[in-house]
């Protein structure tokens, strides 16, 4: 099983800055299956990249994607008050598929 | 549009089976490439992923969960079912259920129901 992990655990920021959130995997990403998720109080999760770095439909390009092998990365360049959420990554590369532990941001 | 939803119990007893329905529309599970998969989340905790169920009914589990799992479907009724056996007070949880298509879409969960809250205490 591709544990992996997220960080930083969690982040306080402020509308208006860039954030880089990271993902680690213990082993290599196959064809870098690599997913995130954005997940706010209530709510189910939402997928924002698939594929290590394509966005989902609609979502907006201030949110962008990228890494391969072990080592991905979430960027918002510029963080808009409902970006503040918990944010998954995910592996689909292997059926046993596993999530992150997650990362929060918050205001 | 897709749409899932998931139904079931809201409080099981220790050692009962939980079974949870997940009832889909706008999407065959017929179709080539199609899944619909279990996904759970204990309160204030991290996303699990269970299991899934494929379009050729082909079934995979969380390698730690299997021993307890059931996957199941009924394309006449659009509904895949999950059936959790022997719970404990850690299955309690968030239940998801999302859909997945393979080859025209992400080949991840690309829809997700709103999920149903399972308690299990005596």
């Amino acid at each position: 099983e591709i544990v992996l992990t997220q960080s930083p655990g969690t982040l306080s920021l402020s509308p208006g800055e860039r954030v880089t959130l990271s993902c680690r995997a213990s082993r290599s990403v196959t064809s870098d299956l690599l997913a995130w998720f954005q997940q706010k109080p209530g709510q189910a999760p939402r997928l924002l990249i698939y594929g290590a770095s394509t966005r989902a439909t609609g979502l907006p390009d201030r949110f962008s994607g990228s890494g391969s092998g072990t080592d991905f990365t979430l960027t918002i360049s510029r963080l808009e008050p409902e970006d503040f959420a918990v944010y998954y990554c995910q592996q689909y590369a292997t059926t046993s598929y596993t999530f992150g532990q997650g990362t929060t941001l918050e205001i | 549009q897709v749409t899932l939803r998931e139904s079931g119990p809201a409080l099981v007893k220790p050692t009962q089976t939980l079974t949870l329905t997940c009832t889909f529309s706008g999407f065959s599970l017929t179709t080539t490439g199609v899944s619909v998969a279990w996904i759970r989340q204990p309160p204030g905790k991290a996303l699990e992923w269970l299991a899934r169920i494929d379009w050729d009914g082909d079934k995979y589990y969380s390698t730690s969960l299997k021993t307890r799992l059931t996957i199941s479907k009924d394309t006449s009724k659009n509904q895949v079912v999950l059936m959790l056996t022997n719970t404990d007070p850690s299955d309690t949880a968030m239940y998801y259920c999302a859909q997945i298509s393979h080859y025209d879409s992400s080949g991840t969960f690309d829809y997700w129901g709103q999920g149903t809250p399972v308690t299990v205490s005596s």
